[in-house]
């Protein structure tokens, strides 16, 4: 198991269009987690999920912004009509249990232009 | 409202020039205290984890503490190698999400 994946590693829209980042956890994690690093800013928790649940979207923008994680697949996070601050790097990270430390992705690189 | 702050922002020091790293926090009942590191592109990978005032962990170069209001992270004759950004972060008691500093930034010059 190569750890958490995270694809694109870098993902260019231009305003208005719609990003979709995945992650797939590591294996036998069933938690995730997304965060967002703005330019110059520490990370900033976003939502955390386990299997088809939304646990905590406390960090989320109210609009554009949603996540999932199904049954099969990856979980997906996806901002409709970005604009430019949406740009930043967005990482995910999972767990196996809500005792145990997180292992981050290498994240996405989101550029709006 | 749970709050870290991590100082010095920059760090520059010689190698084997040894030094520690601030993390402040405040948190409504700390169910851990997380210290990472983070290399330009990548992700912030796991170092340690602290649950209580008192306690120490070691890795290598690297010590990290812990009281009730701050935590420390010592670097003991570091290399260049060690260069990366240091952050920190708290779980509150009953919480998921990791509540984390703006992060120290440390280079180390050979």
């Amino acid at each position: 198991n190569a750890g958490v994946m995270q694809n694109p590693r870098h993902l260019v829209r231009r305003r208005g269009q719609e990003a979709r980042l995945r992650c797939s956890p590591m294996k036998g994690h069933s938690h995730v987690y997304w965060y967002r690093q703005l330019p110059e800013e520490g990370l900033k928790f976003m939502v955390y999920l386990q299997k088809e649940n939304i646990i905590d979207e406390s960090g989320m923008p109210k609009e554009r912004f949603s996540a999932e994680f199904p049954k099969e697949g990856p979980s997906i996070l996806r901002i409709q009509q970005v604009v430019r601050g949406d740009s930043a790097a967005y990482f995910c990270a999972s767990s196996s249990g809500e005792l145990y430390g997180y292992t981050f992705g290498s994240g996405t690189r989101l550029t709006v232009v | 409202e749970d709050q870290v702050t991590q100082s010095p922002e920059a760090l520059r020091l010689q190698e084997g020039e040894s030094s520690s790293l601030n993390c402040s926090y405040t948190v409504s009942g700390l169910r851990g205290l997380f210290w990472y590191r983070q290399d330009p592109g990548k992700g912030p990978e796991f170092l340690f984890t602290l649950y209580s005032a008192g306690e120490e962990k070691e890795k290598e170069r690297l010590k990290a503490t812990l009281t009730k209001k701050e935590s420390f992270l010592h670097i003991t004759a570091p290399k260049p190698e060690d260069s990366a950004t240091y952050l920190c972060a708290v779980q509150a008691r009953g919480a998921q999400k990791l509540v984390f500093g703006q992060g120290t930034r440390l280079t180390i010059n050979p």
